[in-house]
């Protein structure tokens, strides 16, 4: 298995601040991570896969600058929201390539609320 | 056409029972295949992973994979009401998982 964290695991913020989230993997290196949102009810959504020490690959319809992804090392990949507003409010998940081939393991999430 | 397919569910099964879950995908090149169990308010964890074609065993579960149809399946054995989540089936294609929309398993005591 893999460990991987995310930080924070909730915040809230107001419409038109930048929200940073972290995805670190904790035992392993990962020269890539993916980054998903899930809204309630619903299924993961890929956002974005981040390559470390390259650009980040966007998913058809994810907005580059608005959600930036940078991986800088290979066990931290931060995504920022920027300029949220009441529509970004979502559960935010990253996940990493562990030790068994292409499989997942996934961070705990980080509940994003903007008021 | 959806890439990966599940039954919303919910299924509901009584405690001890078995509880089948089905997914369908249709690439038919892909080579992995995952599933996930989600509770609610919690990120995905990863129950078994499949490669080839057969029966996979660990525990109460058994992941089952028939690349011909290109059906996946994971059963529980002796559900038991902490088993009660959402049963993601994920496949991976070109460097990606895809996601089905997930199962709802409900485990009656």
């Amino acid at each position: 298995g893999a460990v991987v964290s995310q930080h924070p695991s909730r915040v809230i913020c107001k419409s038109g601040t930048s929200v940073k989230i972290e995805c670190r993997s904790l035992d392993f290196q990962a020269t890539t991570m993916f980054w998903y949102r899930q809204f309630p009810k619903k299924s993961l959504m890929l956002m974005a896969t981040s390559n470390e020490g390259s650009k980040a690959t966007y998913e058809q319809g994810v907005e580059k600058d608005k959600f930036l992804i940078n991986h800088a090392s290979l066990t931290l990949s931060t995504l920022t929201v920027t300029s949220a507003h009441p529509e970004d409010s979502s559960f935010y998940i990253c996940s990493a390539d562990g030790t068994s081939g292409s499989a997942q393991y996934f961070g705990p999430g980080t509940r994003l609320t903007v008021l | 056409q959806k890439e990966v397919e599940q039954n919303s569910g919910p299924l509901s099964v009584p405690e001890g029972a078995i509880a089948s879950l089905n997914c369908t995908y249709s690439d038919r090149g892909s080579q992995s295949f995952f599933w996930y169990r989600q509770y609610s308010g919690k990120s995905p964890e990863l129950i078994m992973f499949i490669y080839s074609n057969g029966d996979k065993e660990d525990g109460r579960f058994t992941a089952q994979l028939n690349k011909a149809s290109q059906y996946v399946s994971l059963l529980i054995r002796d559900s038991q009401p902490s088993d009660s989540a959402t049963y993601l089936c994920a496949v991976w294609n070109t460097g990606k998982l895809i996601f089905g929309q997930g199962t709802t398993l409900q485990v009656k005591p």
